[in-house]
């Protein structure tokens, strides 16, 4: 079955564009979950979505950085007036559920590498 | 914040030579334990991982991990290692204590394994 798509898979911005990253999650699945992973680093938490509910914003770096998932499927992750340290590759992520101790692992998608010049 | 620690950055193994990859963490509550795997050119994918009962897990491909709680350890292994395994492996870890941010992966900064034929 389809995995988790993300669009576009690279980016690259002038310093300042507005940048949208899209991603679709699997089919039914509901929680997902963005992450940023800066090069040579592991990926750090952005945002986290139940459903519509966007229940955990705590790891956006600034107030330049949205996500939204309206309907429930499809998320995307806005960055306003990009800056060079906004370079990273964006990763989604879906599982069944996202409560702490449910045994449901968490399927990534290819990611999104943005490059701010 | 929580705090996930790989040891090895670069391990470089000849074919059929052992692996261990360590991974410690900082959480003292409960916690549930990963290793991701991504391949060249893929995506992050679920080697295994560890909720409860048998600290020794076993994944995908003969790689193994054991959880030892009094070390806030979760060591990846496998006893022979092939050149398809080259890969970056990545420990991650979600806290589960009631109240615990629902779902995130902390994850460490990963470990390139390159395996010569």
């Amino acid at each position: 079955g389809a995995g988790v798509s993300q669009s576009p898979r690279y980016k690259v911005a002038k310093r300042g564009q507005d940048v949208a990253l899209r991603c679709d999650p699997i089919s039914g699945h509901v929680s997902l979950f963005w992450y940023q992973q800066a090069l040579g680093q592991g990926p750090e938490f952005l945002t986290y979505f139940q459903n519509e509910a966007q229940l955990d914003k705590s790891g956006l770096p600034s107030d330049r950085f949205f996500a939204e998932r309206p309907e429930g499927s499809v998320s995307t992750l806005k960055i306003q007036r990009t800056q060079q340290e906004d370079s990273a590759v964006y990763l989604c992520a879906s599982s069944l559920a996202g409560l702490a101790g449910d045994p449901y692992e968490q399927y990534f998608g290819p990611g999104t590498r943005l490059t701010v010049t | 914040a929580q705090s996930v620690s790989q040891h090895n950055h670069h391990v470089i193994l000849s074919e059929a030579a052992s692996l261990e990859l360590g991974c410690n963490y900082s959480y003292g509550g409960t916690v549930n334990l990963f290793w991701y795997v991504q391949y060249p050119g893929q995506h992050l994918q679920l080697l295994l991982k560890y909720f409860s009962g048998d600290p020794l897990v076993k994944g995908i491909k003969g790689f193994e991990a054991e959880f030892i709680k009094s070390k806030f350890s979760f060591n990846l292994r496998k006893p022979s290692v092939q050149w398809s395994d080259t890969a970056e492996y990545f420990c991650a870890v979600i806290t589960a204590d009631r109240g615990s941010t629902l779902g995130r992966l902390y994850f460490g900064r990963g470990t390139q394994l390159t395996v010569w034929p």
